[in-house]
């Protein structure tokens, strides 16, 4: 079955406590983003990846790292996380490097909360 | 950058039909328009996606008309499974690569019996 996993699902820590969300899909995609969702505000892309070892900041990048060794695989890191990184977190991919009109794929979500 | 703009919030009742209207100025040329429906506590899913003119597919239409400055999302005879939030996507151009990909706000549509 075609899809987007990440993990884990939900996730809470400590400020300043370094953590690793995963995300793997498995649709030989070129393209994996990452977003995060707060209320009223909808869906902000983090980053995004045009293919391996291509990154680059979406609209809110401040306090986040990405990293694209192996095409499948697009984890989002928190060197140091903070309170206001407190979010629900979705990754995505889309096959082909530009262009929209390639339908994106979202994983189930990640729900963190940072104390 | 393709900025989208749509209403907060949208009520209907079962059996009605619901148009849901997009606004993005500054779609640039090569863009597309994609509309997605996201659920409580999941990851939103693709309904569909136009250039221009009409669209229609199994579970919705999307109206687009000749200057691309807006688009209309219609749900027809909604149930209240379609209570969800409905996002606009147009993308971003930057140099003719069109990859950071800008979601609106998104529209919470709730359907009442």
């Amino acid at each position: 079955e075609a899809q987007v996993t990440q993990n884990p699902r939900y996730l809470i820590t400590v400020t300043g406590k370094k953590l690793t969300v995963t995300c793997s899909q498995n649709m030989n995609h070129e393209y994996m983003s990452w977003y995060r969702q707060d209320p009223g505000l909808g869906l902000r892309q983090i980053y995004y990846s045009m293919n391996v070892e291509v990154t680059d900041k979406g609209d809110v990048p401040e306090g986040y790292k990405v990293s694209r060794k192996e095409k499948r695989n697009f984890p989002l890191i928190l060197e140091s996380p903070s309170p206001n990184q407190t979010s629900l977190y979705f990754c995505a991919s889309r096959s082909g490097g530009t262009g929209t009109r390639e339908k994106l794929f979202f994983g189930s979500g990640t729900q963190l909360s940072v104390l | 950058l393709a900025k989208t703009t749509q209403p907060i919030s949208m009520d209907s009742y079962e059996g009605q039909e619901v148009n849901i209207t997009c606004s993005h100025n500054n779609i640039a040329t090569n863009d597309y328009i994609t509309w997605y429906q996201q659920f409580p506590s999941q990851g939103p899913r693709f309904i569909i996606q136009g250039y221009k003119t009409k669209v229609t597919n199994e579970v919705a239409s999307l109206f687009i008309p000749a200057d691309r400055k807006s688009s209309t999302l219609s749900l027809p005879r909604v149930s209240l499974s379609d209570t969800a939030v409905y996002y606009c996507l147009v993308g971003a151009s930057y140099g003719g690569a069109t990859n950071k990909l800008i979601f609106g706000t998104g529209t919470l549509l709730a359907v009442q019996p």
